[in-house]
């Protein structure tokens, strides 16, 4: 079955240190990628997506993240993270349909 | 600015009142879907529109109706609410380009909903 995992339900990471949110998925089909990030009490906002072509991908406020076929991964990095980065991050993929599947987020806490 | 719109933004219900969740997107996007969040589950589908006159069940449908009433619209009703169905629900949209199908959902703020 197809899936998108999302091992740490919390990250804890000091302010301006680097931090790395986690995401597998399980495909037999084309799989298209996205993360989103969900600031308290708003909707969800796209980060990045990969779709094709280089798997390294760039996104707003400084985060990017890498497609790795072999290892079915598409982590999410930031070198230096800030308050404000403060939230919940969703890994989603589409498995060549319509409907979109969502891991069950990652909530990060920056320490000041 | 241009987006999805979801009214009301909280509401609280009695055990088998009914309401309608209603949303509006003004990006010219042919795809709708209804989700709802719970804590630790991540967003799951209720129901999804790929076009205006089509709906399709998603993961958790039962106790929900959809309508696609055009192009813009896309309601989520709900019959005989349930305390289960407390969650926050969030609408999304997304186009469907010729060159690639598989574009990003656009989601509005959420709706707040408590069933006592």
């Amino acid at each position: 079955a197809q899936s998108v995992t999302q091992l740490d339900s919390q990250v804890p990471v000091f302010e301006e240190a680097p931090v790395e949110l986690r995401c597998n998925y399980s495909s037999s089909v084309s799989v298209y990628l996205f993360w989103y990030v969900q600031y308290p009490n708003q909707g969800l906002q796209l980060l990045l997506k990969y779709l094709s072509g280089s798997t390294l991908v760039k996104g707003i406020n400084g985060f990017e993240a890498e497609f790795n076929k072999s290892q079915t991964s598409f982590h999410l990095r930031k070198p230096s993270v800030h308050i404000s980065d403060t939230a919940e991050y969703f890994c989603a993929a589409y498995f060549g349909n319509e409907k979109l599947t969502f891991g069950t987020g990652t909530r990060l806490t920056i320490i000041p | 600015n241009a987006g999805v719109t979801q009214t009301p933004k909280f509401q609280v219900l009695k055990t088998g009142q009914s309401m309608t969740l209603q949303c509006a997107q003004d990006m010219n996007h042919n795809s709708m879907y209804w989700y709802r969040q719970d804590p630790g589950m991540g967003l799951r589908l209720i129901y999804y529109s790929a076009s205006e006159g089509t709906t399709d069940k998603g993961e958790v449908p039962n106790g929900y109706n959809v309508s696609r009433l055009n192009k813009r619209e896309f309601s989520l009703r709900l019959e005989s609410a349930a305390p289960s169905q407390t969650s926050v629900y969030f609408c999304a949209s997304r186009p469907k380009l010729r060159t690639n199908y598989n574009q990003p959902q656009h989601f509005g703020d959420g709706t707040r909903l408590s069933i006592l």
